[in-house]
């Protein structure tokens, strides 16, 4: 159990529709990433936020954006949903120990574009 | 471009015997390196890190080996256990602070059969 939870746990959409995904930080943790992963794939970074900023980005389009609200909780949006946003979706929340930074994943949702 | 990459996409293993992953990357900057563990409907879970200072850590059944020259890692678990079926994702950042995203390989499906 890390502490990160996620909701919905699945979702159908369909194709131009937007979606909104919700993330609960584990207690003490300022930093939030977003994940998706595809079938069969390893997870590919979305994005970071730290301290309700965007802290880093990865190769997906602006369409993907998100949230951090003051209470660590996070958002991920998608607009104009298409078929290959059909994906797992993680979060993960992390804290500094010792140096390292480790971070936590939720259980994901896994979103479905028909 | 996958610059983290796990060649087996499965793996079966006796029980009680050593089962060893792989993973190889192709980024020079990468200066920290994680395994993570995913079971079915859960989100991945940390099991072992290491820097690039070092090139052995060790965490009870779980041994991470890292050869910079070779640009190449394992994963070495021993005695393998029947819980430790799951999928096995390598991960690689260019800091231990995650000022960066981590880049996670495609996995390896690890079956230890009694």
């Amino acid at each position: 159990e890390t502490g990160v939870t996620q909701s919905p746990t699945h979702l159908i959409k369909t194709r131009g529709q937007q979606v909104t995904l919700r993330c609960s930080s584990q207690s003490g943790h300022n930093t939030v990433s977003w994940y998706q992963q595809a079938l069969g794939q390893g997870p590919q970074f979305i994005f970071q936020y730290y301290r309700e900023e965007e802290n880093g980005r990865g190769n997906f389009p602006p369409r993907f954006s998100g949230l951090q609200f003051p209470n660590y909780s996070s958002e991920l949006n998608v607009n104009a949903l298409e078929l290959d946003d059909s994906a797992l979706y993680l979060c993960a929340s992390s804290s500094t120990q010792g140096g390292k930074n480790i971070q936590y994943f939720g259980a994901g949702t896994r979103l479905s574009v028909l | 471009d996958q610059q983290v990459k796990q060649n087996s996409p499965s793996l079966s293993v006796q029980e009680g015997r050593i089962s060893i992953l792989n993973c190889d990357y192709t980024n020079s900057m990468f200066d920290y390196f994680l395994w993570y563990k995913k079971y079915p409907a859960e989100g991945p879970t940390f099991l072992i890190s290491i820097s690039s200072i070092k090139d052995k850590n060790e965490d009870g059944r779980f041994t991470v080996f890292l050869n910079k020259s070779a640009k190449h890692l394992s994963l070495h678990i021993v005695p393998s256990q029947p819980g430790d079926s799951a999928v096995y994702f390598c991960a690689a950042s260019a800091t231990p602070y995650n000022t960066d995203k981590l880049i996670f390989g495609t996995g390896t499906r690890l079956q230890v059969f009694p």
